[in-house]
């Protein structure tokens, strides 16, 4: 089955702990995204990538950190520096930036 | 710029009876928009996604939406409300000039009333 997966499904670390989110997709796809999601928000884009070794800032990039070494891999680090960690993480693939975004099933980290 | 207005956050429906979910955008340029549903603790689903083609747009499990140029909206329907149909509906606009980043509204709640 092709598909995204995203580990674990629930995260619970100490404040002040840096934690690392799993993403990995067999869809064959050049994009990936990582989305955060609140309460009563839409999502909101933390990081993409459109490429190996090449990602960009989304609009709340901020105390997070990405790497794209792999093209099936896109692991998202929350770090220490962000304030507000606690949220239900999606990440996402598509073909090319232009097309329709696949949704895993999503992290929820609790930081407490 | 572009947005997008979801103009209920809650919309509860009786089984069997019509659903209407409202989305309105805002886009300089001609946008791709799209619906999808997310059930609790889960990832999202494409319902249906309008890219240009034919403006009346439909899309799994019995959902439709219509593009209105006119009216900036792209409004998601059904005709008959299953319990299976309750869970939480985004309308998103992406555009070619934004590198086609999606933009997503806050979502619609969907309640099913047996």
């Amino acid at each position: 089955d092709g598909g995204i997966t995203q580990s674990p499904k629930y995260l619970f670390r100490k404040e002040g702990q840096n934690v690392t989110l799993s993403c990995e997709q067999n869809l064959n796809h050049d994009a990936m995204y990582w989305y955060r999601q609140d309460p009563g928000q839409g999502l909101r884009l933390i990081y993409y990538s459109q490429i190996v070794n090449d990602f960009q800032k989304g609009d709340i990039a901020e105390g997070y950190s990405v790497s794209r070494e792999k093209k099936e891999s896109f692991p998202l680090t929350v770090t220490s520096a962000q304030k507000n960690p606690t949220a239900f993480y999606l990440c996402a693939s598509s073909i090319v930036t232009s097309t329709q975004r696949f949704f895993g099933p999503g992290t929820r980290l609790t930081v407490l | 710029a572009q947005s997008v207005t979801q103009l209920d956050s809650h919309v509860s429906v009786s089984e069997g009876t019509p659903v209407l979910l409202r989305c309105n955008y805002s886009s300089s340029y001609s946008p791709s928009l799209f619906w999808y549903v997310q059930h609790p603790n889960k990832g999202l689903q494409l319902l249906l996604k309008y890219t240009s083609a034919a403006t009346l747009v439909k899309g799994i499990n019995g959902f439709e939406a219509e593009f209105k140029k006119s009216e900036t909206s792209f409004h998601l329907t059904k005709p008959s409300a299953h319990m299976s149909d309750a869970a939480e509906y985004f309308c998103v606009v992406s555009v070619a000039d934004t590198g086609n980043q999606f933009y997503f509204g806050t979502g619609t709640s969907l309640t099913v009333i047996p």
